[in-house]
């Protein structure tokens, strides 16, 4: 089956500084791969996705970028704020009719003031 | 409809009790997934219904947990005599039954077994 493994474990920036998580993932016929951020208390929220037909996406200060060659994937913000501070799951899945998705172990992100 | 709820938000019980926790999707999803998190740890599937049928199961599920959606509505997981390897947040998520669409998980419940 799909195993996505994520790093850094933690990652701490300066505001305005960019941040970078990155994924690699084993199953070749995955073909989706969303992002989600976790704040204290609350469950997953979508933050950004990618198809596998497509190199790179961007919404505003958030960016994704894949490499199916490689099979790897990474989240890009840019200009960080201290509301970024969260938890970052990457995940990835196949459309075999439903989406299973299997998640990394997560990215603690803190942005310092 | 603003999202997906779940309640309780925590439940604390005692080893050997049964518990039960609801999931309201958003009322267009016909998808209605549950995960396990642990702490540190990102969320694992445990079962998946489209409509009021259970279509997957993870191993994960053992015997002692049933999941039901009847009338393709709202779920509810139920864990009968708990272990202390239960406690964790247990997610609910749902989607609309499209090519490929990204979740929409509640706040979770977290459960705690003494």
């Amino acid at each position: 089956g799909e195993n996505v493994e994520q790093h850094p474990s933690t990652l701490s920036v300066q505001e305005g500084d960019s941040a970078v998580i990155k994924c690699t993932y084993s199953d070749s016929a995955s073909n989706y791969f969303p992002w989600y951020k976790q704040e204290l208390g609350k469950g997953p929220q979508l933050i950004i996705d990618i198809r596998s037909n497509v190199g790179e996406k961007k919404d505003q200060r958030i960016a994704v970028t894949l490499n199916k060659t490689a099979k790897h994937f990474s989240l890009h913000i840019t200009e960080t704020q201290p509301e970024d501070s969260a938890v970052y799951f990457c995940a990835g899945t196949m459309n075999t009719g439903f989406q299973k998705l299997v998640f990394g172990t997560g990215t603690r992100l803190l942005v310092s003031p | 409809d603003t999202g997906v709820s779940q309640n309780p938000r925590h439940k604390i019980t005692k080893r050997g009790q049964n518990v039960t926790f609801r999931c309201d999707p958003i009322s267009e999803h016909n998808r209605l997934y549950w995960y396990r998190q642990t702490l540190g740890q990102g969320p694992e599937f445990l079962t998946y219904f489209q409509n009021e049928a259970q279509l997957e199961k993870s191993r994960l599920l053992s015997d002692r947990f049933s999941a039901e959606r009847p009338k393709g509505s709202f779920s509810t997981l139920e864990i009968q005599r708990t272990e202390q390897g239960d406690s964790a947040m247990y997610l609910c998520a749902s989607s609309l039954d499209s090519a490929i669409n990204g979740y929409t998980f509640g706040s979770g419940t977290r459960l705690t077994v003494v």
